[in-house]
């Protein structure tokens, strides 16, 4: 069964700190995309991050970059300089084909 | 806030009735997917659309179909309702591909069944 796994279900980052959210998936699939969507409270889920995996390179998105280690099936999310307006909860979909999986997601806090 | 619209905002049924959910996607976008958000949950692919044909579907009953029309307005209907259709429903749209485009998402149409 295609799964992503989202081990944790909510952190707290001070603000201007760094965070690093955890994603992992299992799929026997060799060509996939992946990607981190931010869905804020009471507002519109949005893109943050796209990842093919085909490339070896990790994509980056201003303070938002990923550690993707496609052996070990990881795909993790950092954000640097945290900001209040990153409050949210994170989504580490794949996405194959014709179908999407998403995880449970993760709850990020901000502290002032 | 992205161009994709929903209605309605909420929505109050009772098992066993059927209801039809509306989307506006943004203009120019040929692909839209529907996705059931449970509380505490992350979406669930429901179905895709391109150019008014489905395009992918998920592992949900038949009594899930929708329709999409050439103005970029879609629909999703759900038929015999069940107490586990309470969730919050999202559409998004994107040029072609889900995965190689852009999804951009409405707000969502909150359903609860009673």
């Amino acid at each position: 069964a295609q799964t992503v796994t989202q081990s944790q279900p909510e952190m707290s980052v001070q603000e201007a700190e760094t965070v690093t959210l955890s994603c992992t998936y299992d799929t026997s699939e060799s060509d996939y995309y992946l990607f981190w969507y931010k869905q804020p409270p009471s507002r519109q889920m949005i893109l943050v991050i796209r990842q093919e995996a085909y490339k070896q390179q990790n994509a980056t998105e201003n303070r938002f970059s990923v550690n993707f280690q496609k052996a070990a099936k990881s795909f993790s999310l950092k954000i640097s300089d945290s900001q209040l307006g990153d409050a949210a909860m994170y989504f580490c979909p794949f996405a194959m084909g014709d179908k999407i999986i998403f995880g449970k997601g993760t709850r990020l806090h901000i502290l002032p | 806030e992205t161009g994709v619209t929903q209605s309605p905002t909420h929505l109050i049924k009772t098992r066993g009735q059927q209801v039809t959910l509306r989307c506006s996607s943004q203009s120019g976008h040929n692909t839209v997917s529907w996705y059931q958000q449970a509380l505490g949950q992350g979406p669930q692919f429901i179905f895709q659309y391109y150019r008014e044909e489905e395009n992918g579907r998920g592992n949900f009953p038949p009594r899930f179909s929708g329709l999409q029309f050439p103005n970029y307005s879609s629909e999703l209907n759900v038929n015999a309702l069940e107490l586990d259709d309470s969730a919050l429903y999202l559409c998004a749209s994107s040029l072609r591909d889900f995965s190689t485009d852009t999804q951009y998402f409405g707000p969502g149409t909150r359903l609860t069944v009673l």
